[in-house]
């Protein structure tokens, strides 16, 4: 069964460092989303792409995350420089059709501990 | 504001129990409602519900959702210790794009 891949699984990082997250979608979805869960909540979205482009980003903060799609498959998520209070899961999904009710599909996230 | 809310927040059972765990939500452009179950890892996808009133069945897990009253149940029949998760609701939205609006969970613990 295809899957969502992510990496690394963990990260330990000293703040004000940079950090990157990496995500593989199942071949052939369109839609790819970021999402950031701090414990005890619901993931919340970041980022959503279709295909290679940016179609919200409106809670992503921009002036330390950014993200990228380049070619519309793998996506990076980068945050510069890390907070304390970036200390999270990330997880990405993806979906195959953009704008319709396909179900998300979510890789295993990328744990992130800020000191 | 889109909000989805989820209760009990937290919920300890012993197996062969049975439990609804409940979800509203406030959401503009509705679609669709969905369930997710998250043990130590990423949300594993469980039922998509968008139409009132008809059960979704798999094994011991149904949901239902009433569009109306802005609701959903999940039902878990007895209940395994490997049913211990956080049960997430989520609420897919968006007149364009589609997104989904996270509830904050609810923890069931199983007890043997």
């Amino acid at each position: 069964e295809a899957e969502v891949a992510q990496s690394p699984r963990y990260k330990i990082t000293e703040k004000s460092q940079a950090v990157a997250f990496w995500c593989d979608p199942i071949s052939g979805h369109a839609t790819l989303y970021w999402y950031r869960q701090i414990l005890g909540q619901g993931p919340e979205l970041l980022v959503q792409f279709q295909d290679e482009s940016v179609v919200d980003d409106s809670q992503l903060p921009k002036d330390r995350f950014s993200a990228e799609r380049l070619k519309g498959v793998d996506s990076t998520l980068k945050i510069q420089p890390a907070e304390l209070g970036d200390s999270a899961m990330y997880l990405c999904a993806s979906s195959a059709n953009w704008g319709t009710s396909d179900t998300q599909y979510f890789g295993p996230g990328t744990r992130l501990t800020v000191l | 504001e889109d909000k989805v809310v989820q209760s009990p927040l937290s919920l300890v059972v012993h197996e062969g129990d049975t439990v609804t765990l409940n979800c509203s939500y406030e959401v503009t452009n509705f679609r669709s409602l969905l369930w997710y179950k998250q043990e130590k890892k990423a949300p594993t996808f469980l039922f998509m519900l968008t139409s009132s009133g008809i059960e979704k069945k798999s094994g011991r897990l149904s949901s239902i959702l009433d569009k109306k009253e802005l609701f959903s149940i999940l039902n878990i029949t007895a209940t395994q210790t490997g049913d211990s998760a956080v049960y997430l609701c989520a609420v897919g939205n968006g007149a364009g794009s589609y997104q989904l609006t996270f509830g904050k969970g609810t923890k069931l613990s199983v007890i043997p």
